[in-house]
């Protein structure tokens, strides 16, 4: 069946530092690719998406590119900030199924 | 605006006894899902439902039903709680159709801790 693997957390990096969270799927059509975002105590928020291949989703500085050769979909920010703290899940949709399969989560902390 | 909650945002019981989760939107979705969250496993599908009177299990339904009487509500009820659905349980919703594109509008979730 359809899965996404994330890479292993917790990942803690100073204010200001190159954020990469790898996110790699397997999926048997041609899913559309998220990633999520969990704020402590809150339920999860749509960071990004994108639907076909070498898409590139963009919010908050956040961006990630739908890379169908290496069936990836890597989160990335030049800069991060301490208010980017958060639990951070990618996940696939595919295509007829309206069901979403997510990662197991990677926590992100950032220390001024 | 519309929102999607959950109620009650925290629930203690005790093995054995039946519990009732209530998920409820104001988006007018047609589709909406219950997932738990447990450490190392992400979220995992429970049950979803893509209209009235529609329901469907997921990857861990067992112990778990639902039902879809209208647009607005899908009820989750743990049958017989067990200490292995101490979790966090979080409702979604999404419009029809998208082709799997349709984001997704998650609940703050619920706090379920069974004794």
């Amino acid at each position: 069946g359809d899965s996404v693997t994330q890479m292993e957390g917790p990942v803690t990096l100073s204010e200001e530092a190159f954020l990469t969270i790898n996110c790699t799927y397997t999926a048997t059509g041609y899913p559309s690719l998220f990633w999520y975002v969990q704020y402590p105590g809150e339920g999860l928020q749509l960071l990004l998406k994108a639907t076909k291949a070498d898409d590139k989703g963009s919010n908050k500085g956040f961006e990630a590119t739908y890379r169908k050769e290496t069936t990836s979909f890597h989160l990335e920010k030049g800069s991060v900030q301490v208010s980017d703290s958060a639990v951070y899940f990618c996940a696939l949709s595919d295509q007829g199924a309206q069901k979403l399969v997510f990662g197991q989560g990677t926590r992100l902390t950032i220390n001024p | 605006d519309a929102e999607i909650t959950q109620s009650p945002r925290h629930k203690i019981t005790e093995t054995g006894r039946q519990v009732t989760l209530a998920c409820h939107q104001t988006w007018n979705h047609n589709n909406m899902f219950w997932y738990r969250q447990d450490l190392g496993h992400g979220l995992r599908l429970i049950h979803y439902s893509y209209g009235v009177h529609d329901t469907n299990k997921g990857e861990v339904s067992d112990g778990y039903s639902v039902s879809r009487s209208n647009t607005e509500d899908l009820p989750l009820t743990l049958e017989s709680a067990a200490s292995s659905q101490t979790s966090v349980y979080f409702c979604a919703s999404s419009t029809r159709g998208g082709g799997g594109t349709a984001s997704r509008f998650f609940g703050p979730g619920t706090r379920l801790t069974v004794l």
